[in-house]
């Protein structure tokens, strides 16, 4: 079984930086990208983009780049959020994800099919 | 950027009835579609990808299917345990868009 695990809860004032970590188990953990998700309160999901376990590479979504770093400790496997200069927008439930890949007729489908429980960060002053 | 749009936003249902929702995507995706489940406080929780295929332990009530732009998803029969807000994604391309979100209620 296939398990994430993030770390715990945070509360921090604007301008602070917060690291989110994400421990996987129950599987090879270079096999098997890591998203990572926003869901700010009351809203939607928000894919932030992901990274290479294999390789390190991140890629960001537009929305993402700059204050937001993905980075991996593979020894550990575990894979890490850094948000600097937080914000009161940045508030929100940030969720790590492993993608999963289907082969059907030659074409690849990624999906998220392994899930963190979600580390709340709250900024405020 | 793709743009993801679930339809309806919100749903009334009672117990036993079946419920669809739809995702329209703003251009061709082919099957690279995936449908989540999300409870209050908890994490999403994949139900389809490639529109139509199941994972694992998902109860056959629920159904996928589409390709293109439209896709749905059926559930059959509801059960107290299927109240919550479901999600599309597409898998096409970066970034991974979701819609809005489908927030089903008991009536």
């Amino acid at each position: 079984q296939e398990y994430l695990v993030q770390s715990g809860s945070e509360l921090k004032k604007p301008g602070a930086s917060v690291r989110v970590s994400c421990k996987a188990s129950g599987y090879t953990f270079t096999s098997y990208a890591i998203n990572w998700v926003r869901q700010a309160p009351g809203q939607g999901l928000e894919w932030m983009g992901w990274i290479n376990t294999d390789t390190g590479n991140p890629t960001y979504d537009q929305g993402f780049t700059g204050r937001f770093v993905f980075s991996l400790d593979t020894s550990a496997s575990t894979a890490h959020l850094q948000i600097s200069n937080l914000q009161a927008e940045d508030t929100a439930v940030y969720f790590c994800a492993r993608r999963g890949s289907s082969v059907t007729s030659g074409a690849y489908y990624y999906y998220m099919d392994a899930w963190g429980e979600g580390t709340t960060v709250t900024v405020s002053s | 950027d793709i743009q993801m749009t679930q339809s309806p936003s919100s749903l009334s249902a009672s117990i036993g009835d079946r419920v669809t929702i739809t995702c329209r995507a703003s251009q061709s995706i082919g099957i690279s579609l995936n449908w989540y489940q999300q409870k209050p406080g908890k994490a999403p929780r994949l139900l389809f990808f490639a529109a139509s295929r199941f994972q694992s332990g998902v109860p056959a009530r629920f159904s996928g299917s589409g390709s293109g732009t439209d896709f749905t998803l059926t559930i059959n029969s509801l059960q107290p345990e299927d109240f919550a807000t479901y999600y599309c994604q597409q898998s096409y391309s970066t970034p991974r868009t979701f819609g809005q979100g489908t927030k089903l209620e008991i009536k």
